[in-house]
This record gives structure tokens, C-alpha cells and sequence, in this order.
């Protein structure tokens, strides 16, 4: 299998810019998963979802995000407006049982100007 | 509020000097602690989960063990591949799936 793999690997966009993350979980896995990484606040989940449903989104820092799940193979975060604030590295996890850890993507680095 | 502290923030090794990594945690019920390795400009690896206090589990020269307030990841005779920054997270029985992580040791081991 080739792992989580998420698009694209690099973003640099401008402020107020809409901003499309994507991610293809390892097929068979249930539950998929995006995090940010930053090095102030390092690894925070934003939202998670089970058989294609969003479970918990209470990561989720504001409105300006957003979060689909439209098949078991395809998942996007979508940023807009986006933010300086944002810039950090987003990754996607997947994983058939949570209980024996998640499978993580290589993740997008993401540079609002 | 769950939350996980890592110590220290980064460590310098010479290979073969053996030493541990701590994570300290609070979390309402334990449902599991977690190791990840994470190697610059990739994701998380997954390494070990760890159950109930008392438990140990080992991969090649790293050692994982949990008491009721912390876990500690020992490294014997480290090598320079073992370079790496080392996570901890924790998942909480009323959590669900959620997984809080701590901000992690960054690890050098030097030849």
C-alpha cells in the first residue's frame, strides 16, 4: 500500500485566499483524521471522522474551516479566507482501529503571505 | 483538560550513551498512551501504544514503559539513525478516538 497521501506537499498562498487540502486514506481504514502542527502548539487534532461521518470537530479553530469526507478513499480540509495564522504543517492520518495508532501522511506545508 | 509534558525539549546523545525520555500526562481515565517517531519533513510513525500501568514494550534498542502519572521511552546504545523527534499522545476513555499529544523531545544522537 502506499500509505496516507495528501496534496500538495507545499502552499504558499496570500491572505484571504481560499485554500484546498486533500487526502487519501489507506484503503480498508475507517477513520480518518487531520491534524496541524505547529511549533508553538505542536500536534493538535482538528477534526475526525468514522465511515466517512465527521465524529468530532471540536478542533476546528473557527468557521473559516471546513472539513468533507464525500467518500471512504477522499477527504478535504478547505481554509477560507485564509490567514497568516494558518501557516503550519496539516496532516492526515488514517487507521482501522484507533486503539493501535494512525498511519500519517507526509503532510502540507501550508504558507499564508 | 487532558494534557501531555514532555522532558526535555531536545537531547544531545553520543552514540551508544543511553538515556530516557519522559512524558507526563493528565487525562481523565486512560484508555491508551502513545509513541510516535517523527523524522524532519514527514508524518508521524507510529511506535507504541501502551495500556495500563506496569505495561513495557520494546522495539529493537527502545523501551517504552507506563506508570500511572508518566511514561518514559529509554534508549540503550543509541545510534545516529535513532535522530529523530519522539511524540507522546494520550487517548482518553471519554475521548473517543482523539489522540493529545505532547509537543515532543527532539532527539540528536551524534557518531
Amino acid at each position: 500500500d502506499a500509505g496516507v497521501i495528501q496534496s500538495p506537499r507545499h502552499e504558499v498562498t496570500e491572505m484571504g485566499q481560499e485554500v484546498t487540502l486533500r487526502c487519501k486514506p489507506i484503503s480498508g481504514h475507517d477513520y480518518l483524521f487531520w491534524y496541524r502542527q505547529t511549533m508553538m502548539r505542536g500536534l493538535e487534532l482538528l477534526i475526525y471522522f468514522n465511515n466517512n461521518v465527521p465524529i468530532d470537530d471540536s478542533g476546528m479553530p473557527e468557521d473559516r474551516f471546513s472539513a468533507k469526507m464525500p467518500n471512504a478513499s477522499f477527504s478535504t480540509l478547505k481554509i477560507q479566507p485564509s490567514e497568516p495564522r494558518d501557516s503550519a504543517v496539516y496532516f492526515c492520518a488514517s487507521t482501522s482501529d484507533a486503539a493501535r495508532g494512525a498511519f500519517f501522511g507526509q503532510g502540507t506545508r501550508l504558507t499564508v503571505v | 483538560e487532558d494534557q501531555v509534558t514532555q522532558s526535555p525539549e531536545a537531547l544531545r546523545l553520543q552514540e551508544g550513551e543511553s538515556s530516557s525520555l519522559n512524558c507526563s500526562y493528565t487525562v481523565s481515565g486512560l484508555r491508551g498512551l502513545f509513541w510516535y517517531r517523527q523524522d524532519p519533513g514527514k508524518g508521524p510513525e507510529f511506535l507504541f501504544t501502551l495500556y495500563s500501568a506496569g505495561e513495557e514494550k520494546e522495539k529493537e534498542r527502545l523501551k517504552a514503559t507506563l506508570t500511572k502519572k508518566e511514561s518514559f521511552l529509554h534508549i540503550t546504545a543509541p545510534k545516529p539513525e535513532d535522530s529523530a523527534t519522539y511524540l507522546c499522545a494520550v487517548q482518553a476513555v471519554t475521548g473517543f478516538q482523539k489522540l493529545v499529544f505532547g509537543t515532543g523531545t527532539r532527539l540528536l544522537v551524534s557518531p
